[in-house]
């Protein structure tokens, strides 16, 4: 059973282009959650998706950024007109719902240099 | 809302030496609380997790945490550090069991000195 897959793991992007990042969950996990990591911080909770539905987006940054998590295919987060101040490290986690003993396991990150 | 402070952003132990992260949260109703670790360059594996049984929780690579509602901490321990243990730790809230908007400290740089 594959663990969740990132990719990129590392995507460079000039200031002003788009940044895509993908995410496939574990199989069998219908819940997807985004977080950044800034340089010398801990995780921050940008967005919850189930399937075709945008559960929590409170941690988004209001301009730039969207994400989806269609039926089929991978979540994507998706960074439009990127900054310097964009550059971080991206993880997905996923997991098989939200009741019961259920816990988050995370990819390995898609790293973000914005030059 | 939810906050974890982490204390000590930087932690340096001999090998064979006891390890103690400390983890202080805050939270209005009683939480669920988590230890990561993030190895360079990898994403975050789950070290053990509270979820309201017993106090004291044994997760993998032999560390543990206690969770003590009277000083609203969850430190993390090993007896004896070993080289492979360098590495960064995150203590994480969150109100329910799940991943949902899990809020992590600032994370805590772990080395260990031969």
């Amino acid at each position: 059973n594959a663990g969740v897959m990132q990719n990129p793991r590392h995507l460079v992007r000039r200031r002003g282009q788009e940044a895509r990042l993908r995410c496939s969950p574990m199989k069998g996990h219908s819940h997807v959650y985004w977080y950044r990591q800034l340089p010398e911080e801990g995780l921050k909770f940008m967005v919850y998706l189930q399937k075709e539905n945008i559960i929590d987006e409170s941690g988004m940054p209001k301009e730039r950024f969207s994400a989806e998590f269609p039926k089929e295919g991978p979540s994507i987060l998706r960074i439009q007109q990127v900054v310097r101040g964009d550059s971080a490290a991206y993880f997905c986690a996923s997991s098989p719902g939200t009741q019961g003993k259920t816990e988050a396991f995370f990819g390995q990150g898609t790293r973000l240099t914005v030059v | 809302a939810q906050s974890v402070t982490q204390l000590g952003s930087h932690v340096s132990v001999s090998e064979g030496a006891l390890v103690l992260l400390r983890c202080n949260y805050s939270s209005s109703v009683p939480p669920y609380l988590f230890w990561y670790v993030q190895y360079p360059n990898q994403g975050l594996q789950l070290l053990l997790k509270y979820t309201s049984a017993a106090t004291l929780v044994k997760g993998i690579n032999g560390f543990e945490a206690e969770f003590k509602k009277s000083e609203t901490s969850f430190h993390l321990t090993k007896p004896s550090a070993h080289m492979s243990d360098a590495a960064e730790y995150f203590c994480a809230v969150s109100l329910i069991q799940g991943a949902q908007k899990l809020v992590f400290g600032q994370g805590t740089r772990l080395t260990i000195n031969p």
